[in-house]
C-alpha cells in the first residue's frame, strides 16, 4: 500500500525567503504525485502534479517540485515566499492498482512579514 | 461557474439524526469521491465511484451510504449520526481513475 510522509507539520518562513516543504512517499508501482494547497475554510486546490516525463514540474503561483525516485521524494519549493502563500499544503500519491489518492498529514506554512 | 459544488456548506444536527450531503460536478468527469477531513486536517478517502459504479469503499461504517444517481452527482447519506462523525466532508471528481482530482468547498458537519 502507498503512503506519504510530510516532514514538519509547521514551517515558518519570512516573506521573500525560500519555501521548502518536504514529502516522501512509498509506492509499489510508479507513483503519480500531487501537491494540493488548502486555504482556511476552503477546499483543496491542485498546485502541481507528476505522472511521467520531466521530473521537475512547475505549478501555479511559482511553486515547483522535483520527483526523485532514488530518494522517494517529491519536495515542494518556491524561491520567494509571499504572504498569500500562507496555507496548509498536502502531498498526495496514487501508487496502487486501485488508484486511491493517499494524502500526507499536511504542512502548515506561515509567512512572516 | 462552480466546478464541484456541495450543499449544504454547514450542517449542525443532533446525535441519532439522519442527514444527507449533496455533490454535483459540471466538469463532465467520470469519477467522483468522498473524503473526510478530521479536526487535525487529516484527509482520508471514504468512497469512489467510476461511471456510477462503486470502486473504492474504505473501512467506513455502514451508516454511511453513497448514492450516485448519475455521473454528475454523488450524494452521501449518513444514518444515526454520532459525535465522531463531526468533520469536514469533501467531494471531488476526476476525469478518470488516476487523474488529478478537483475538490468541492467542503461541508462542515457538527454533531451535537
Amino acid at each position: 500500500a502507498q503512503s506519504v510522509t510530510q516532514l514538519g507539520s509547521h514551517v515558518s518562513v519570512s516573506e521573500g525567503a525560500l519555501v521548502l516543504l518536504r514529502c516522501n512517499y512509498s509506492s509499489s508501482v510508479p507513483p503519480y504525485l500531487f501537491w494540493y494547497v488548502q486555504y482556511p475554510n476552503q477546499g483543496l486546490q491542485l498546485l502541481l502534479k507528476y505522472t511521467t516525463g520531466a521530473t521537475l514540474v512547475k505549478g501555479i503561483n511559482g511553486f515547483e517540485a522535483e520527483f526523485k525516485k532514488s530518494e522517494t521524494s517529491f519536495h515542494l519549493t518556491k524561491p520567494s515566499a509571499h504572504m498569500s502563500d500562507a496555507a496548509e499544503y498536502f502531498c498526495a500519491v496514487i501508487g496502487g492498482s486501485n488508484y486511491k489518492l493517499t494524502f500526507g498529514k499536511g504542512t502548515l506554512l506561515t509567512v512572516n512579514p | 461557474d462552480t466546478a464541484v459544488s456541495q450543499t449544504p456548506k454547514y450542517l449542525v444536527t443532533q446525535m441519532g439524526n439522519d442527514k444527507s450531503i449533496k455533490c454535483e460536478q459540471n466538469l463532465g468527469h467520470d469519477t467522483m469521491y468522498w473524503y473526510k477531513q478530521d479536526s487535525k486536517k487529516f484527509l482520508k478517502i471514504m468512497f469512489s465511484y467510476n461511471n456510477k459504479e462503486l470502486i473504492i469503499n474504505e473501512t467506513v461504517p455502514n451508516r454511511f451510504s453513497p448514492k450516485s444517481p448519475d455521473k454528475a452527482h454523488l450524494n452521501l447519506h449518513i444514518n444515526s449520526l454520532e459525535l465522531g462523525d463531526s468533520a469536514v466532508y469533501f467531494c471531488a471528481s476526476s476525469q478518470d481513475l488516476g487523474n488529478e482530482q478537483f475538490f468541492g468547498p467542503g461541508t462542515r458537519l457538527t454533531v451535537l
